[in-house]
């Protein structure tokens, strides 16, 4: 079936330090994941996405890691501040009978950031 | 550039009745994709307009339904709502289709919709 999972629906860090989110995905086939902040009551925000044919992406604090041997995605947050408390999802992309692409989105893992 | 914007933020109804959530994309965005999100069951696609044509749709009943116009504003309908239907509706937008997949998706604030 579609589905991403998530490995720990919550996470609490001290400010300063490195956070890692985790995200298991299903379909072998996907070639193309995104990672997505939740700020309260705003809507998702692109932080980094990732193809397949790469193994890990950095971005500005983030870097993301791809294992497709053991269909894995990580999120690494460097020096975690305070404004990086939100909730935190993986997608997923599948492709549908009419071979129209479309996410597929994990649960969320919560992130909150102790000062 | 503005984003994506939503109306109304939030919304009561009661079983039964229907509503319309309208959404705006970002100026010179196409595709605008809508979403259900709730505690138990995250972020749900709802379906996918692009160039005023539904290109996609999730497994949602016939009473969810929407539409885009020629500006590429889109609304979604809900007809006799239930309880379940409780939930926060975000819309997104992008310069071509696919949710994201083919091209960055903004999202705008969503419309908290609760039904009694």
């Amino acid at each position: 079936g579609e589905s991403v999972g998530l490995h720990l629906p919550t996470l609490s860090v001290q400010e300063g330090d490195n956070s890692i989110i985790n995200c298991a995905y299903s379909n072998s086939a996907s070639d193309y994941f995104i990672w997505y902040k939740q700020e309260s009551g705003k809507g998702p925000q692109f932080i980094i996405d990732i193809r397949s044919n790469m193994d890990k992406r950095q971005g500005q604090r983030v870097t993301v890691l791809l294992n497709k041997t053991v269909k894995h995605l990580s999120l690494q947050i460097a020096a975690t501040q305070p404004g990086d408390s939100a909730v935190y999802f993986c997608a997923e992309t599948v492709y549908n009978a009419g071979n129209n692409r479309k996410l597929i989105w994990g649960l969320g893992t919560s992130l909150a950031v102790n000062p | 550039k503005a984003g994506v914007t939503q109306t109304p933020r939030y919304l009561i109804k009661t079983r039964g009745q229907q509503v319309t959530l309208s959404c705006s994309p970002i100026s010179g965005h196409r595709s605008v994709s809508w979403y259900q999100q709730t505690p138990g069951q995250g972020l749900q696609f709802l379906f996918e307009y692009f160039s005023e044509t539904q290109r996609n749709k999730g497994n949602f009943p016939g009473r969810f339904s929407g539409r885009q116009f020629s500006n590429s504003r889109s609304e979604m309908n809900v007809s006799t709502l239930e309880l379940g239907d409780s939930a926060l509706y975000l819309c997104a937008s992008s310069l071509i289709p696919g949710q994201g997949a083919g091209d960055t998706q903004y999202f705008g604030p969503g419309t908290r919709l609760t039904v009694l």
